[in-house]
């Protein structure tokens, strides 16, 4: 079973700019959670979607986004990139929202902003 | 809110001495816990977890790790570490109505020298 995949894996952007990050995850998972990790902060939790709906998110700006597909594909966007959001995304998958399930990680996306 | 500290940054050990990097969590209930590993570049591994039941958990790799309850402590173990065990480890820690958030330590970064 292949398992969670993240595009890019490694993107630079422009301070104002903003970014699309993909995850697809396991298949038959159908919850997908985002986390950023930096060095500073280490890793915070940015939101969890389950079957297209936000069901938790963490203390993050409006700035930062997600959506959820049928497919349980998840993007999160990223707009009016600052310097301070140059980290690791870590997209994780787990079977269901109940907690009690591990959650399998995707390599990540280096997003580096200049 | 849960919370979770791993006091040890950096732990240097020999190849062959056993190991213990040490977590301690916050949580009002019996929390879930984890601990994952991460290498250079690459997403977190899990190595292993603690929903319930019998408070020595094995994971992968060989590494163990103990739930204490009174030490609010899931401390993790290895008898005999090997050079390709370098890694940064984390622990975090879930919580049943909380759906997929973890909470993660900053982390140990452990180091093996011949």
């Amino acid at each position: 079973k292949a398992g969670v995949t993240q595009t890019p894996r490694y993107l630079i952007k422009t301070r104002g700019q903003q970014v699309t990050l993909s995850c697809s995850p396991i298949s038959g998972h159908r919850s997908v959670s985002w986390y950023q990790q930096t060095p500073g902060q280490g890793l915070q939790f940015l939101f969890e979607y389950f079957s297209e709906t936000q069901r938790n998110k963490g203390n993050f700006p409006g700035r930062f986004s997600g959506r959820q597909f049928s497919n349980s594909r998840s993007e999160m966007n990223v707009s009016t990139l600052e310097l301070g959001d140059s980290a690791l995304y870590l997209c994780a998958s787990s079977l269901t929202l109940q907690g009690g399930y591990e959650q399998y990680f995707g390599p990540g996306t280096r997003l580096t902003v200049t | 809110a849960q919370s979770v500290t791993q006091p040890d940054i950096h732990i240097t050990v020999s190849e062959g001495a056993s190991l213990e990097l040490r977590c301690n969590y916050s949580y009002g209930a019996t929390p879930y816990l984890f601990w994952y590993v991460q290498s250079p570049g690459q997403g977190l591994q899990l190595l292993l977890k603690y929903f319930s039941g019998d408070t020595l958990v094995q994971g992968i790799k060989g590494f163990e790790a103990e739930f204490k309850r009174s030490q609010s402590s899931f401390n993790l173990r290895k008898p005999s570490v090997h050079w390709s065990d370098a890694a940064e480890y984390f622990c975090a820690v879930g919580a049943p109505m909380t759906g997929n958030q973890f909470y993660f330590g900053t982390g140990t970064s452990l180091t093996v020298i011949p």
